[in-house]
């Protein structure tokens, strides 16, 4: 069946450093794929979502590229800031019954 | 911005007890999802409702579980008998359609705490 593979965490980096949080999938037809952030004690925010092949998603700064040819959707973000510190989940939706996600990366910005 | 909301925020039960968890989706959306989020775990699906059914569900939505639209905008989920194991975080969603691009919004969750 589908399915999401995504780095495990958790990931701290320091303010302004590089993120790519790397995402890959198995999917049998086309799906669309997102990204999600969860902030501590909060519910699922969607952060970027891409609906075929070579979509570039993005939103406050971050990005992801929709990769076919080696069924990948990492998320990156240039200069990440400490408010970004927060749970991210790679997911995919292919009949659109329900959204499959990863297992969620941790990611702890440091000042 | 429309936007799925979700009551109780945080509900405490006794083992065996049964649960009512709330969901007004968004108002013009037809596909209705429950989701769990165990502690520390990922996002599993439970069940995709359209059209008064039972759309698909998971392995972990046993006779245990319910949904239901008793009206026109709420949407619920009813544990018969709670377990332990049943503490998580529940999320609902909603969508226009069905399909690779429509896309589900997410509720803020219920979080059910089973002592």
């Amino acid at each position: 069946g589908d399915s999401v593979t995504q780095m495990e965490g958790p990931v701290t980096l320091s303010e302004e450093a590089f993120l790519t949080i790397n995402c890959t999938y198995t999917a049998t037809g086309y799906p669309s794929l997102f990204w999600y952030v969860q902030y501590p004690g909060e519910g699922l925010q969607l952060l970027l979502k891409a609906t075929k092949a070579d979509d570039k998603g993005s939103n406050k700064g971050f990005e992801a590229t929709y990769r076919k040819e080696t069924t990948s959707f990492h998320l990156e973000k240039g200069s990440v800031q400490v408010s970004d510190s927060a749970v991210y989940f790679c997911a995919l939706s292919d009949r659109g019954f329900k959204t499959i996600f990863g297992a969620g990366t941790r990611l702890f910005v440091k000042a | 911005e429309p936007e799925v909301t979700q009551t109780p925020s945080h509900q405490v039960t006794q083992m065996g007890q049964e649960v009512i968890l709330r969901c007004v989706p968004i108002s013009n959306h037809l596909y209705f999802y429950w989701y769990r989020q165990i502690l520390g775990q990922k996002v599993e699906f439970l069940v995709s409702f359209y059209n008064n059914e039972i759309s698909e569900k998971s392995e972990i939505f046993d006779d245990q579980f319910s949904v239901e639209r008793p009206d026109g905008s709420n949407f619920t989920l009813k544990i018969r008998s709670t377990k332990l194991e049943d503490s998580a975080m529940y999320f609902c969603a909603s969508s226009e359609g069905q399909g690779a691009y429509n896309e589900q919004f997410f509720g803020p969750g219920t979080r059910l705490t089973v002592l």
